[in-house]
């Protein structure tokens, strides 16, 4: 079973701070997605990268994927309260779309 | 467009007791996936549909948790009986088709199981 582990489980940070979220496995994946998640609601989708290296921005938002397509992160810079939520990764195994979830990263950002 | 929408939204159930939740796909996705968010976790798929087959069921617990999506539209998931370790959130989620990369979430039902 293909696992992935985000870093850190909580953040508490500032408004106007930077902040990294790190998601690893030691398994390989097609492609790499991040979701943002609010109490009540569904994971929404953030990005979905591919490419080993690659490198994706939203905004203030940057996504990366390792070069062995094992492990992403993404930044945040200037974080803002409306980025708080539930931050989770997720690993597409193979055609056929299954995806494996990390735990998620709470991200809470205070004004 | 209408997004996924799913019912009810909070159930509240005795253990041993039955449950019943609906998904209705966004119009036009052929695939559909149920997944169970257990709280401090990310969601796990318990079952994916394409169009009215069963694709992936290998982490659904077959001794008490059941699927249908009759028509290719629509779907239920029932639990029989439910345990207390059934309490979680159950989303559905569909995509245009199984080599789509995204996925459309529902609100989820919030299942508490006592």
């Amino acid at each position: 079973t293909q696992l992935l582990e985000q870093s850190p489980q909580f953040l508490s940070i500032q408004e106007g701070e930077n902040l990294t979220v790190y998601c690893n496995s030691s398994s390989v994946f097609s492609s790499l997605q991040w979701y943002r998640q609010e109490p009540g609601e569904g994971p929404v989708l953030l990005v979905t990268v591919v490419t080993g290296g690659e490198v994706k921005k939203l905004k203030r938002l940057t996504f990366q994927f390792g070069d062995a397509r094992k492990d992403s992160s993404l930044h945040i810079t200037a974080a803002q309260p409306g980025d708080t939520g539930l931050y989770l990764c997720a690993g597409a195994e193979e055609y056929g779309n299954k995806l494996v979830f990390g735990a998620g990263t709470i991200l809470r950002v205070k004004s | 467009e209408a997004g996924v929408a799913q019912s009810p939204r909070y159930k509240i159930i005795e253990k041993r007791q039955s449950v019943a939740f609906w998904c209705n796909p966004i119009s036009g996705h052929a695939t559909l996936y149920w997944y169970q968010q257990i709280l401090g976790q990310g969601p796990k798929l318990l079952i994916q549909f394409q169009n009215n087959g069963v694709v992936d069921d290998s982490q659904l617990p077959k001794d008490r948790f059941s699927a249908e999506r009759l028509k290719g539209v629509d779907s239920t998931l029932k639990i029989q009986p439910a345990k207390l370790e059934d309490s979680a959130v159950y989303l559905c989620a569909s995509s245009l088709d199984r080599g789509s990369d995204t996925q459309y979430f529902g609100p989820g039902t919030r299942l508490t199981v006592l």
